[in-house]
């Protein structure tokens, strides 16, 4: 079956910081992929996605590429806010309409 | 890790029925849950935010009458469709929050509506 694994959090870091969070996954076909974001109180929102190998999802200064060769989906974004502290999710779908497989998300802290 | 029980996983109705989608938490009180659909070829909708006890608050352009949300008690809400039709078919999933800690999410609901 598929699954999305991502690194444990809580990740924290200083404002203005490199950010990385690490998301893999297992799929038996070609998934689109996405991040999700979830800010203190709120549901859940997209923050961005790529349906296909090399494609490179980018919205409010964050990036991920999707890495076919190594199944790999890393959220970045090159200087980090407060206001970013979330938690992140990484996700997968077989196809449009069918069912998202997500990993267990990420807890960022930002510190001023 | 935390655990949140969806059920069913798939069902098929007639057009004018209702459908009960459960989710469960099973191992911590769920003070918040949420409602979302999945639209095809889209990414996630969120449709409500549900407190226990309380009325739960719907988003821009989900009818309330439609889709009614039931948090009972800390470890269950319910999300009833009422009268579906075809443009109902979709994936719903529900994710649940215990307070100040991140949120779980279901496996997921495939309606079908026929």
């Amino acid at each position: 079956g598929n699954s999305v694994t991502q690194m444990e959090g809580p990740v924290t870091l200083s404002e203005e910081a490199f950010l990385t969070i690490n998301c893999t996954y297992t799929a038996t076909g070609y998934p689109s992929l996405f991040w999700y974001v979830q800010y203190p109180g709120e549901g859940l929102q997209l923050l961005l996605k790529a349906t296909k190998a090399d494609d490179k999802g980018s919205n409010k200064g964050f990036e991920a590429t999707y890495r076919k060769e190594t199944t790999s989906f890393h959220l970045e974004k090159g200087s980090v806010q407060v206001s970013d502290s979330a938690v992140y999710f990484c996700a997968l779908s077989e196809s449009a309409g069918n069912m998202l497989t997500f990993g267990g998300g990420t807890r960022l802290m930002v510190k001023p | 890790g935390a655990v949140v029980s969806q059920h069913p996983s798939w069902v098929i109705c007639k057009s004018g029925t209702s459908v009960k989608i459960e989710c469960r938490s099973l191992d911590f009180q769920a003070t918040t849950m949420f409602w979302y659909r999945q639209f095809p070829k889209q990414s996630l909708m969120l449709m409500a935010t549900s407190n226990e006890g309380s009325k739960a608050t719907y988003e821009q352009g989900v009818e309330k009458d439609k889709f009614l949300i039931n948090h009972a008690s800390l470890t269950l809400s319910t999300l009833t469709v009422t009268s579906a039709h075809p443009e109902d078919s979709s994936f719903y999933i529900c994710s649940a929050r215990e307070k100040g800690i991140k949120a779980f999410f279901g496996q997921g609901t495939r309606l079908t509506v026929v």
